[in-house]
């Protein structure tokens, strides 16, 4: 069984563009969260949808979107980048996304904003 | 809010040597406990998690993990260290809203 894959793994962007990110859950999961690990602020959560739904959201202004297509897949894009936002980005999936539901991460996408 | 707190940003131990990374929670009801590890440059790996099942939650890798609702804890031991075993650790607890809420984790290092 294929695990999460995160596209691309790694990513250098300049101050001011934007970057989309990708993610494909494991096959049959239909919760998709999004994650941002950074050394200063650690694993901090920004997102998670479930049937294409977003049901949460976490406190990232809103240049930080996403969303989630009819096969699961989910993207998330960040506009107008700043210096700040250089962080690994993780994927998780799992079937419920209720709390006691295994999370399955991806190997995360670094951003580097520079 | 629920909260997680791992005490001791580094631990240190020799080969062979006991493992204990420390959790502790904060949550009004029963909470879905678990714990990752995390390698260099890699994504999260669930070693274990609780679900009220049983308090004593065996994982994978020889790691376990003990559930006391009266101390708020659910510490991480493995009897005897690896160096395959030196990684990053969180704690994390499974929230109401669809969320994990995670320590700010244990850096292990296994000396020789």
């Amino acid at each position: 069984k294929a695990g999460v894959t995160q596209t691309p793994r790694y990513l250098i962007k300049t101050r001011g563009q934007q970057v989309t990110l990708s993610c494909s859950p494991i096959s049959g999961h239909r919760s998709v969260s999004w994650y941002q690990q950074t050394p200063g602020q650690g694993l901090q959560f920004l997102f998670e949808y479930f049937s294409e739904t977003q049901r949460n959201k976490g406190n990232f202004p809103g240049r930080f979107s996403g969303r989630q297509f009819s096969n699961s897949r989910s993207e998330m894009n960040v506009s107008t980048l700043e210096l700040g936002d250089s962080a690994l980005y993780l994927c998780a999936s799992s079937t419920s996304g209720r709390g006691e539901s295994e999370a399955f991460f991806g190997q995360g996408t670094r951003l580097t904003v520079v | 809010a629920q909260s997680v707190t791992q005490l001791g940003s580094h631990v240190s131990v020799s080969e062979g040597a006991l493992v204990l990374l420390r959790c502790n929670y904060s949550s009004s009801v029963p909470p879905y406990l678990f714990w990752y590890v995390q390698y260099p440059n890699q994504g999260l790996q669930l070693l274990l998690k609780y679900t009220s099942a049983a308090t004593l939650v065996k994982g994978i890798n020889g790691f376990e993990a003990e559930f006391k609702k009266s101390e708020t804890s659910f510490h991480l031991t493995k009897p005897s260290a690896h160096m395959s075993d030196a990684a990053e650790y969180f704690c994390a607890v499974g929230d109401s809203s669809y969320k994990l809420i995670f320590g700010s984790g244990t850096r292990l290092l296994v000396r020789p």
